[in-house]
């Protein structure tokens, strides 16, 4: 098992250009999401997936869009980069959550930065 | 969503010594809390968690303790050694949820 992969490790984009961050996972894990980190902060949730066709937004949605059209894929798309979204990109997965809460798979990360 | 604080943001121990770091959340209903350990350059990964109807949890020199009254759980780690440091994250879901909240993070680190 690979696990959760993400690509690429390393991006830099200018102000205003798009670009799709790639996450997989070959658990098949029904929850998927995605956090950003910044320096000194914990991570931060922009978007997650319940499962293939749904999708809804975390705490720091805005300049994100994400679609999940398949249980193992969960592309982020940043739509018109911005110098605030210079961050650390984390892709998760797990089993989907019932009473007893279940460990979250780690992707190693997207370092982007836009200048 | 939770409200998560932890403490402290630095910790600096001994070899050998023990460290602890504790966690308060918001959600009285939450009924999950897992630790997540950060190596430089790698994501986040779980160590230890526990439920809300366990008060202790240990897994050789890792333990977790809860106080759900107070609405705090800690990470202790006795017999540190140099591969223990690192940033640690305390990450409690809201009740029934899969989202985790992050604290800010602690950074550990032992010195030889």
């Amino acid at each position: 098992n690979a696990g959760v992969t993400q690509t690429p490790k390393f991006q830099v984009l200018k102000t205003g250009q798009s670009m799709t961050l790639q996450c997989a996972q070959d658990m098949n894990h029904e929850y998927m999401s995605w956090y950003r980190q910044d320096p000194g902060m914990g991570l931060r949730l922009i978007h997650y997936s319940v499962g293939a066709g749904i999708t809804d937004q975390g705490e720091v949605p805005n300049g994100y869009n994400v679609s999940r059209s398949t249980t193992e894929d969960f592309p982020l798309r940043l739509l018109s980069a911005a110098p605030s979204q210079t961050s650390v990109y984390f892709c998760a997965s797990s089993r989907l959550q019932d009473a007893q809460g279940y460990e979250q798979y780690f992707g190693p990360g997207t370092r982007l930065t836009v200048t | 969503g939770e409200n998560v604080e932890q403490h402290p943001s630095t910790l600096s121990v001994q070899e050998g010594d023990s460290a602890v770091i504790k966690c308060t959340y918001s959600d009285s209903a939450s009924n999950y809390f897992p630790w997540y350990k950060q190596e430089l350059g790698k994501g986040p990964q779980l160590i230890i968690d526990i439920r809300s109807n366990v008060g202790e949890k240990k897994d050789q020199r890792i333990a977790v303790t809860l106080n759900k009254t107070a609405k705090h759980f800690s990470l202790h780690i006795t017999e540190t050694q140099p591969e223990d440091s690192a940033v640690y994250f305390c990450a409690p879901p809201a009740a029934g949820a899969n989202n985790l909240f992050f604290g800010t993070g602690t950074r550990l680190t032992v010195i030889p």
